[in-house]
Parts: C-alpha cells; structure tokens; sequence
C-alpha cells in the first residue's frame, strides 16, 4: 500500500499571509493530484502534477511536484478566507488504477 | 448536466441492518469508485470498478459489496452494517483512470451513522 503523509494537519492564518502543505511519501507516483473540498461537498480537483520537478500556478496557488515523483507541496500567497477548506492530495501509482489520498490539511483563513 | 450522484444524503442504521448507497453518474465515464471519508484519514479506497460487469477491491473492502450492471449506476451494500462503518462515503467517476491527467468527479456525499 502506497502511503501519503500531509502536514500539517490543520492550519490557521490571518488573511494576507502565506502558507506552504506538504505531501510526502516513500514511494514513488506517476502523478499526483491536488483536491479542496469544502464542508458539505466533495473534493475537486485543483491540479495535476505529472513531470519530477514541475511547478505549476493556478492564480495565488503554487504546486510543486518532487524531483523524485514522492512528495509535492502546495504554497498559497497572500491567503483569502475564500481559501478555506480541507486540502487533499492524492497520487497515483504505476499501476495507474488506484488514487491514494492523503489524510487532507484543514486550513482556515481568518478575515 | 447532474454529474455524480449519490443518495441518500444522510442515513441512520442499527448494527445488523442491511442497506444500499446508490451512485449514477451520466456522464459515460467508465471508471467509478466508492471512497469513505473519517477524520484524518483522508479518503480510501473501498471498490472500483473500471467498466460494466468488471469490480475490484481497493484498501477497504471488507464489510461492502458492489456490482457494475451498467455504465451509469455503481451500487455500494452493507449487508450487516457495523459502527466501524459510521462515515462519510464518496463516489467518484472519470473517464478512464490510466491516465495521470483525467479527473475524478465526486458526488456530494452520503453520511451514514451506524448506532
């Protein structure tokens, strides 16, 4: 079983700061995705990383895709509370029919 | 279009009773899975099922059961529900899922409460 670790787990912040969620495995993935879900709803995707090393921007948010496909990391700049939500990674494996999630960061951004 | 999904929203059960989250999707993806939701433990993978007629378990199969007769709809049972099983259980489909770029689309979920 593939495991992915997040941390931290919760997250509490002022509107206007910065914050950084890491997702870390042993094990490597053949691409890794990002999901926020909001009480009441399911996840949705946010982006796919793919390539060891790739950085991609959606507006304020920056993904992060380890050199070695085993951990990624999320930096949001100059968070807004419309940011609050449970962040959730997931990769998937090579063998490509399975996703793993992580156990998901709470973040909450306080106006 | 509706997208995934599930119902009931919200349901109590007694230990022992049987029951059945229903799951249709319409947009003719193939995949579709089933994903239970508990505090910190982010969301895992109970079955999957990668077409019509074809399941497969994921990282916590037991105490559930599935079957795919068609492409839209992917049942999940409880024949003799546990407390074990209070949770919050997703679905989710995608097109395929051997691609690294398709997206799985989740319903809003059903939270069940075993007493």
């Amino acid at each position: 079983t593939q495991l992915l670790e997040q941390s931290p787990q919760f997250l509490s912040i002022q509107e206007g700061e910065n914050l950084t969620v890491y997702c870390n495995s042993s094990s490597v993935f053949s691409s890794l995705q990002w999901y926020r879900q909001e009480p009441g709803e399911g996840p949705v995707l946010l982006v796919t990383v793919v390539t060891g090393g790739e950085v991609k921007k959606l507006k304020r948010l920056t993904f992060q895709f380890g050199d070695a496909r085993k951990d990624s990391s999320l930096h949001i700049t100059a968070a807004q509370p419309g940011d609050t939500g449970l962040y959730l990674c997931a990769g998937r494996g090579a063998a490509g029919n399975k996703l793993t999630f992580g156990g998901g960061t709470r973040v909450l951004v306080k106006p | 279009n509706a997208g995934v999904t599930q119902t009931p929203k919200f349901q109590v059960l007694k230990t022992g009773q049987s029951m059945t989250l229903q799951c249709a999707q319409d947009m003719n993806h193939e995949y579709m899975s089933w994903y239970r939701q508990d505090p910190g433990m982010g969301l895992r993978l109970i079955h999957y099922s990668v077409g019509a007629g074809i399941t497969d378990q994921g990282e916590v199969p037991n105490g559930y059961n599935v079957s795919r007769s068609t492409t839209e709809d992917f049942p999940l049972r409880l024949l003799s529900a546990a407390p074990s099983q209070t949770s919050v259980y997703f679905c989710a489909s995608s097109p395929r899922l051997v691609s690294g770029a398709n997206v799985l689309t989740f319903g809003a979920g059903s939270r069940l409460t075993v007493l």
